[in-house]
């Protein structure tokens, strides 16, 4: 019972690079989502899709990219990686009739110098 | 223009005392409020609340929704060193979760 995969766990970037983190679910969750968690702020929503071939942006999309070719797959892209994207990376899914009750991913540590 | 606000950001308590954690919304047209809770990983779901006036209950833990005054609270009581944790708030509105910045608690033995 996997549930909801990210890797890698850690990653350190220099700026200006470009990385993929990557998450998938195996409960044939609708739903998938992109959080970031920095200090004193919560979770703020990245970029979400509730479906495949279909994405929409969140709170703070700016500077990450998604695309959802498949129902398992959900891959959050940095292109031009900077200081301020160094935080605390979670993915989580969920059922759409099933509303509210996400499941998370273990969370990916970025660190951009 | 922040949509869901949580009071306290941190509290400190000792076991045994009671806890009331406050969330706050602007949204109107959402279909659930919720709670999780956050230890050292990611976040684990505690409650989700539809419906104004109907308390949802888990052990020590409860939640209450207030539909037209807009807020949620969760009470835990008789308090415990495992209840130290961040306790996050989330409101569900157009396919999105959005959640607040959080609460802190620390029950100290």
């Amino acid at each position: 019972n996997a549930g909801v995969t990210q890797t890698p766990k850690f990653q350190v970037l220099k700026t200006g690079q470009s990385m993929t983190l990557q998450c998938a679910q195996d409960m044939n969750h609708e739903y998938m989502s992109w959080y970031r968690q920095d200090p004193g702020m919560g979770l703020r929503l990245i970029h979400y899709s509730v479906g495949a071939g279909i994405t929409d942006q969140g709170e703070v999309p700016n500077g990450y990219n998604v695309s959802r070719s498949t129902t398992e797959d959900f891959p959050l892209r940095l292109l031009s990686a900077a200081p301020s994207q160094t935080s605390v990376y979670f993915c989580a899914s969920m059922r759409l009739l099933n509303t509210g009750e996400l499941f998370f991913g273990e969370g990916s540590r970025l660190t951009v110098l | 223009e922040d949509k869901v606000v949580q009071s306290p950001l941190s509290l400190v308590v000792h076991e045994g005392d009671t806890v009331t954690l406050n969330c706050s919304y602007e949204v109107t047209n959402f279909r659930s409020l919720l709670w999780y809770k956050q230890e050292k990983k990611a976040p684990t779901f505690l409650f989700m609340l539809t419906s104004s006036g109907i308390e949802k209950k888990s052990g020590r833990l409860s939640s209450i929704l207030d539909k037209k005054e807009l807020f949620s609270i969760l009470n835990i009581t008789a308090t415990q060193t495992g209840d130290s944790a961040i306790y996050l708030c989330a409101v569900e509105w157009g396919n999105k979760l959005v959640f607040g910045a959080g609460t802190i608690l620390r029950v100290k033995s």
